[in-house]
């Protein structure tokens, strides 16, 4: 089963850092195009980032310079770095597949990143 | 930055009617489409991709169509299931856009 699990949400403060994790199963990520979505909360869909199979990466303008999409072949994960976080980065983080770098199927379960004082 | 913009916003359908979405590109988007549902406290689910193949496992009642910078989703007799937030995304150019997103309700 393609599937992917999300980890690494939780609390921060202003200016702080988080690394999220997705780690996949059922398909291999080094071959994959794979992205970061994310959600205010009740609000639409904001594509993050993606990371090509050959490895080239593109970012949003509201995030270019401070987060970091990579992943590990070996661990079959993909990781969204953040740093300098501000309180409108706050948001439901979902990481999904990039299917030849064009539509996005599966989607993660989500991860809640909240950035408060 | 390519600007999606769905219409309804809301649409309120009695199950078993018919409803249809509409999803509007600022430009072209030569087909680059998809379709997402979702559902409360659920991660989106792909519909519908290059405007008009349903993706694996969805139901024939869900159909896409569209060119240039208009494009349809259609369900053509709603089941108690299909109530939830419909967005389409642009995959035309990065950075890939959604729309806003239309809250399919029960009438």
């Amino acid at each position: 089963e393609v599937q992917l699990v999300e980890s690494g949400g939780g609390l921060v403060q202003p200016g702080g850092s988080l690394r999220l994790s997705c780690v996949a199963s059922g398909f291999t990520v080094s071959s994959s195009y794979m992205t970061w979505v994310r959600q205010a909360p009740g609000k639409g869909l904001e594509c993050v980032s993606i990371i090509y199979s050959a490895g080239s990466t593109y970012y949003a303008d509201s995030v270019k310079g401070r987060f970091t999409i990579s992943r590990d072949n070996s661990k079959n994960t993909v990781y969204l770095q953040m740093n300098s976080l501000r309180a409108e980065d706050t948001n439901v983080y979902y990481c999904a597949r990039a299917i030849m770098g064009n539509w996005f199927d599966p989607w993660g379960q989500g991860a809640l990143v909240t950035v408060s004082s | 930055e390519i600007v999606m913009t769905q219409s309804p916003a809301t649409l309120s359908v009695s199950p078993g009617e018919r409803a249809t979405l509409s999803c509007r590109a600022s430009q072209s988007i030569s087909n680059n489409l998809a379709w997402y549902q979702q559902k409360p406290g659920q991660a989106p689910r792909l519909l519908i991709y290059g405007a008009s193949t349903r993706a694996t496992g969805i139901p024939a009642r869900f159909s896409g169509s569209g060119s240039g910078t208009e494009y349809t989703l259609t369900i053509s007799s709603l089941q108690s299931e299909d109530f939830a937030v419909y967005y389409c995304q642009q995959y035309n150019t990065w950075p890939y856009t959604f729309g806003q997103g239309t809250k399919l309700e029960i009438k």
